[in-house]
């Protein structure tokens, strides 16, 4: 089964808002990282934020990391229509994915 | 980042005949490359994880005599589906990893899509 498991699985959100989604993994890692993913494309690399990090930005994008949770965040603020996708975490000793969370922002 | 290509980008196929499915890191050596399949409106699938020079790592439930892996080189991995039919058309996706300064970081090609007719 997939070490990484997004939530929630769906979010609807106006242009502007902040959009949050998580993800959980189960075993201990050395980083983690999140991917978009555009209906019928490849995924795209986000960033990547090591298990010695508790939070890194870039750009729009904050992601957090809590080790002793297990849990990740992905915060993007101001959030676009060219935002809308799936969005991945994956942990570097497994690179199976969960469903993922599917973004949709609305104009 | 780093960029990795997928060839075809679509093929379509007759039920029977064989695929084969390119993926390249251009501008890097993966020393491991992954391969998924996508069904629509839902998740990727890991198919198999390969490195170079070595035999590729199944997943539980995946063919390995259906879908085969060749890592021959450090920026060349080949996925054949062989003798194809209709419910192996999907989106096959593959990814690479590489060593550097960035070895945990993995790129995406963008994807090809099979249809078996």
């Amino acid at each position: 089964s997939q070490q990484g498991e997004e939530d929630p699985q769906a979010l609807s959100i106006q242009e502007g808002e902040n959009a949050t989604m998580n993800c959980s993994y189960k075993t201990s890692i050395n980083n983690l990282q999140w991917y978009r993913q555009n209906s019928g494309r490849g995924l795209v690399h986000l960033i990547l934020i090591r298990s010695n990090e508790r939070e890194k930005h870039s750009g729009r994008l904050r992601v957090t990391l809590d080790t002793s949770k297990k849990s990740s965040s992905l915060l993007i603020t101001a959030s676009r229509a060219a935002d809308t996708a799936s969005y991945f975490c994956a942990t570097d000793d497994d690179m199976r994915f969960g469903a993922g969370t599917r973004l949709t922002v609305k104009p | 980042g780093a960029v990795v290509s997928q060839h075809p980008s679509w093929v379509i196929c007759k039920s029977g005949t064989s695929v084969k499915i390119e993926c390249r890191s251009l501008d890097f050596q993966a020393t491991t490359m992954f391969w998924y399949r996508q069904f629509p409106k839902q998740s990727l699938m890991l198919m198999a994880t390969s490195n170079e020079g070595s035999k590729a790592t199944y997943e539980q439930g995946v063919e390995k005599d259906k879908f085969l892996i060749n890592h021959a080189s450090l920026t060349l991995s080949t996925l054949t589906v062989t003798s194809a039919h209709p419910e192996d058309s999907s989106f096959y996706i593959c990814s690479a990893r590489g060593g550097g300064e960035a070895p945990y970081e993995q790129y995406f090609g963008p994807g090809t899509r099979l249809t078996v007719t």
